[in-house]
């Protein structure tokens, strides 16, 4: 399977906790996202990075919520000291941006989501 | 500020009719127009884009129609099958790559 993975797949925490999810994207893919999905709502975006330079966050993303993606491969997303409004599918997500036309579009691809349950 | 808005929550269709998704946006700068379907406890999976340039893409039974002067585009389903149901987002952006925003989605039910 080459397609984006994300781990856990599920998460059950006490508030409180911290939490840590994993996201590998699709091989040769520069792009890296990280979006978030509540009930009823369209992914929101939180962070993203361009190999490992991480070159916008959402003023969604609280200073609880951290993001690396060390080697410019696979990506962490920590979120500490978990709260109930935390609880919601963490979304990853790729894409391969070639240098040249600004307007060229950027079509992302998306993992299968990690759900965060925070009691 | 939702600058990319579905003001249908749910659609129900027949299977074999057409099913029209409607999306429209605010920010006159997106230049760039994807839907995504998906699935429960799955992730979106990209289905079809649009650049500001063309007014029409199609492929195979979904077609997307962009009218720019109104801000508005649209997604055709022809014929619709009892697997088109999920919740379809529809997603913009501006030049530079920036990263996508999405609409709160339509979820689409086709009847057999």
């Amino acid at each position: 399977d080459t397609g984006v993975s994300q781990d856990p797949r599920h998460k059950i925490t006490k508030r409180g906790q911290n939490v840590t999810f994993r996201c590998d994207p699709i091989s040769e893919h520069n792009r890296l996202y990280w979006y978030r999905q509540t009930l009823g709502q369209g992914p929101e975006f939180l962070t993203y990075f361009q190999n490992e330079a991480q070159l916008e966050k959402s003023r969604l993303l609280s200073d609880r919520f951290s993001a690396e993606r060390p080697k410019g491969s696979f990506s962490t997303l920590e979120i500490q000291r978990t709260e109930q409004g935390d609880s919601a599918m963490y979304l990853c997500a790729s894409s391969r941006v070639r240098g040249g036309n600004p307007s060229s579009g950027n079509t992302i691809y998306f993992g299968e989501g990690s759900w965060l349950t925070v009691v | 500020d939702q600058q990319v808005k579905q003001n249908s929550p749910s659609l129900s269709v027949q299977e074999g009719r057409i099913s029209i998704l409607n999306c429209d946006y605010t920010n006159s700068m997106f230049d760039y127009f994807l839907w995504y379907k998906k699935y429960p406890a799955e992730g979106p999976t990209f289905l079809i884009s649009i650049s500001s340039i063309k007014d029409k893409n199609e492929d195979g039974r979904f077609t997307v129609f962009l009218n720019k002067s109104a801000k508005h585009l649209s997604l055709h389903i022809v014929p619709s099958q009892p697997g088109d149901s999920a919740v379809y987002f529809c997603a913009a952006s501006v030049p530079g790559n920036t990263p996508l925003v999405f609409g709160k989605g339509t979820r689409l039910s086709v009847i057999a």
